[in-house]
């Protein structure tokens, strides 16, 4: 569900190392997931999309994967730039559902 | 692909006041749309959607409100701001016919309440 009240959760990686951001969400007949990029002042960005059909998804240095399982959605982001530095959020939506339902978001910052 | 028009981009309101935020879309047609809510370091809180002119959904109980009254324009209001109400406020737009949830952001109206 969502999380809207608590402070954004930090991930700080060396620029050029592989980013890992993780989600879990709760709604089981969710089948829709999506990644957004926010920017400082900016609104979100979409990033890369996954149904629940599918257990993974790559896009450009960027990858999903989705465990059903255990809920669980991670994005994967290869050989992290400066330019990556931002406020990740998942979310998710379920089949014949109007909205997404956002995650807390994972600010991730670059070391140089 | 879409466009999301948002305005004014920054507002600085005392207590009490009015609020009036502007939605509008380009590129698409019978869109679905929604206002979210952003505090400052937190994440998106869902306000309202809306599927269809003078059709508004409410998430949460507070004192705004939403009205469509045209397909592409959804605007956010307010007859008095409290201080809670500051935040950053986005508008965010979905193709009806849509078979993905992906939506389009406008770039937000950062309101602050003093």
């Amino acid at each position: 569900g969502e999380s809207v009240g608590l402070h954004l959760p930090t991930l700080s990686v060396q620029e050029g190392d592989n980013s890992i951001i993780n989600c879990a969400y709760s709604n089981s007949a969710s089948d829709y997931f999506i990644w957004y990029k926010q920017e400082s002042g900016k609104g979100p960005q979409f990033i890369i999309d996954i149904r629940s059909n599918m257990d993974k998804r790559q896009g450009q240095r960027v990858t999903v994967l989705l465990n059903k399982t255990v809920k669980h959605l991670s994005l994967q982001i290869a050989a992290t730039q400066p330019g990556d530095s931002a406020v990740y959020f998942c979310a998710e939506k379920a089949q014949g559902a109007q909205k997404l339902v956002f995650g807390q978001g994972t600010r991730l910052t670059i070391n140089p | 692909s879409q466009t999301i028009h948002q305005w004014p981009a920054t507002l600085v309101q005392p207590v009490g006041s009015p609020l009036s935020l502007e939605c509008t879309v380009e590129g698409t047609s019978n869109p679905n749309l929604y206002w979210y809510r952003q505090a400052a370091g937190r994440g998106l809180q869902l306000l309202f959607y809306s599927v269809g002119i003078g059709q508004i959904s409410s998430e949460v109980p507070q004192n705004l409100s939403a009205s469509r009254p045209q397909d592409r324009q959804f605007i956010l209001s307010s007859k008095k701001l409290l201080l809670s109400d500051s935040g950053f406020y986005l508008c965010a737009s979905r193709r009806e016919w849509a078979n993905t949830g992906e939506l389009f952001f406008g770039e937000g109206s950062r309101l602050t309440v003093l």
